[in-house]
């Protein structure tokens, strides 16, 4: 089965500053998809990025970027000049490309601060 | 605008009692999904469903039941055998396009309060 570990429960950033959340998975599947997902106060869960494992290139949305490792099972995020409003739980999540009876596989979670 | 619509966005059930939770998608996405968040946890799959008359339980459906009669609803509920019902719920949705998958797609949940 696979596994998503995000080893950092808290981390906290100046506004405007570069911050990166970290995202490890384990699986022996070749082809399957990654995300980023945002959860602000409101709890509304919210998609920052996605990354499909068999495209080398590093997704980017805006401010928000990922650093795709495929060999080392790694998937971290960088927010780019940060600001109030990146304040949220983020969580990572892994689903298999196979289409049949496939579900997310969420990590447990980051909370980013976001200091003025 | 497309969406998922989750209601009622507070919720108060009395011990022993089976409440309902509305979960309403008009993306016409093919599948449906329930979680349970418990504070400061991540998420937890309840149910979720493929296709229209069929679901199939998740990590934690006991204590839950779910029905979909129609593609865009999939409600959930609560049952008296859930124990420890008191979290917040979302519902999600997702599909398929060019056999690809996009993510899915939330409602903006239901918190779920035992009193």
């Amino acid at each position: 089965a696979q596994t998503v570990t995000q080893s950092q429960p808290e981390m906290s950033v100046q506004e405007a500053e570069t911050v990166t959340l970290s995202c490890t998975y384990d699986t022996s599947e070749s082809d399957y998809y990654l995300f980023w997902y945002k959860q602000p106060p409101s709890r509304q869960m919210i998609l920052v990025i996605r990354q499909e494992a068999y495209k080398q290139q590093n997704a980017t949305e805006n401010r928000f970027s990922v650093n795709f490792q495929k060999a080392a099972k790694s998937f971290s995020l960088k927010i780019s000049d940060s600001q109030l409003g990146d304040a949220a739980m983020y969580f990572c999540a892994y689903r298999s490309a196979d289409n049949y009876g496939q579900n997310f596989v969420f990590g447990p979670g980051t909370r980013l601060s976001v200091l003025p | 605008d497309g969406g998922i619509t989750q209601s009622p966005k507070y919720l108060f059930r009395k011990e022993g009692q089976n409440v309902t939770l509305s979960c309403e998608q008009n993306l016409n996405h093919d599948a449906m999904y329930w979680y349970r968040q418990d504070p400061g946890q991540g998420l937890r799959l309840i149910y979720y469903s493929q296709i229209v008359n069929d679901f199939q339980k998740g990590d934690i459906a006991e204590g839950y039941s779910v029905s979909r009669e129609k593609k865009e609803s999939f409600p959930l509920t609560v049952t008296s055998a859930q124990k420890n019902p008191t979290a917040f719920y979302l519902c999600a949705s997702s599909t398929l396009t060019g056999g690809r998958f996009y993510g899915y797609t939330f409602g903006s949940g239901t918190r779920l309060t035992v009193v």
